[in-house]
């Protein structure tokens, strides 16, 4: 019963370093999401991919690069990670993208600290 | 843009109460409603979905409404357990792509 893994788990990272937060999903999900989550701001959608081979951005898309490198697979880049980007990162998968009658399945969360 | 606010924001009830969350959108036009509980430093757990032409879903101790004309729904928690001490989110779907979230009602039930 995987459902949605995030890999890792806690990271902490320097100003100016890099990183790739992995998704995978075992559901045959069409389509998955990233969001973070922070103190006041609630959870925010970074970017998502309505199907295999496409991707767009969401709410706060700058700063991240995302790759849908298979069906199963959702990976969130960092490419010179700032202290603005410590939050806790959420991979979701849902049936579909529009009219998602199906719910979303969300991971566990990856939380970053940048210092 | 559609706004979603739960209130209240904090609630404490000792065990054996029965208890109301409520959620509130702007944009009537959605699709769906979802409710989700989140642990302190976990993840989201999903607890009901419903569709948008539903009025309500039920498990167990839960029972969830939607009244999309007026934007509301509630969550209605039956005989409150300490062990339903967490954090309860509202989501909503328009016909765009992302789950909107509330901010969240944060429960501790007392034993």
């Amino acid at each position: 019963n995987a459902g949605v893994t995030q890999t890792p788990k806690f990271q902490v990272l320097k100003t100016g370093q890099s990183m790739t937060l992995q998704c995978a999903q075992d559901m045959n999900h069409n389509s998955m999401y990233w969001y973070r989550q922070d103190p006041g701001m609630g959870l925010r959608l970074i970017y998502y991919s309505a199907s295999e081979g496409t991707t767009d951005k969401g709410e706060v898309p700058n700063g991240y690069n995302v790759s849908r490198l298979n069906k199963r697979e959702f990976s969130l880049r960092l490419e010179s990670a700032a202290p603005s980007q410590t939050s806790v990162y959420f991979c979701a998968s849902s049936e579909a993208l529009a009219r998602a009658n199906y719910g979303y399945t969300f991971g566990s969360g990856t939380r970053l600290t940048v210092v | 843009k559609q706004e979603v606010t739960q209130i209240p924001a904090a609630l404490s009830v000792p065990e054996g109460e029965n208890l109301v969350l409520n959620c509130s959108f702007t944009d009537s036009a959605i699709y769906n409603l979802q409710w989700f509980r989140q642990d302190p430093g976990k993840g989201l757990t999903s607890l009901l979905l419903i569709q948008s032409s539903q009025r309500e879903q039920t498990s167990g101790r839960l029972n969830a409404s939607l009244d999309k004309s007026s934007g509301r729904s509630t969550l209605y928690i039956a005989a409150s357990q300490p062990g339903d001490s967490a954090t309860y989110l509202c989501a909503v779907i328009n016909s765009g792509y992302a789950l909107n979230f509330g901010k969240g009602t944060s429960l501790l039930v007392t034993p």
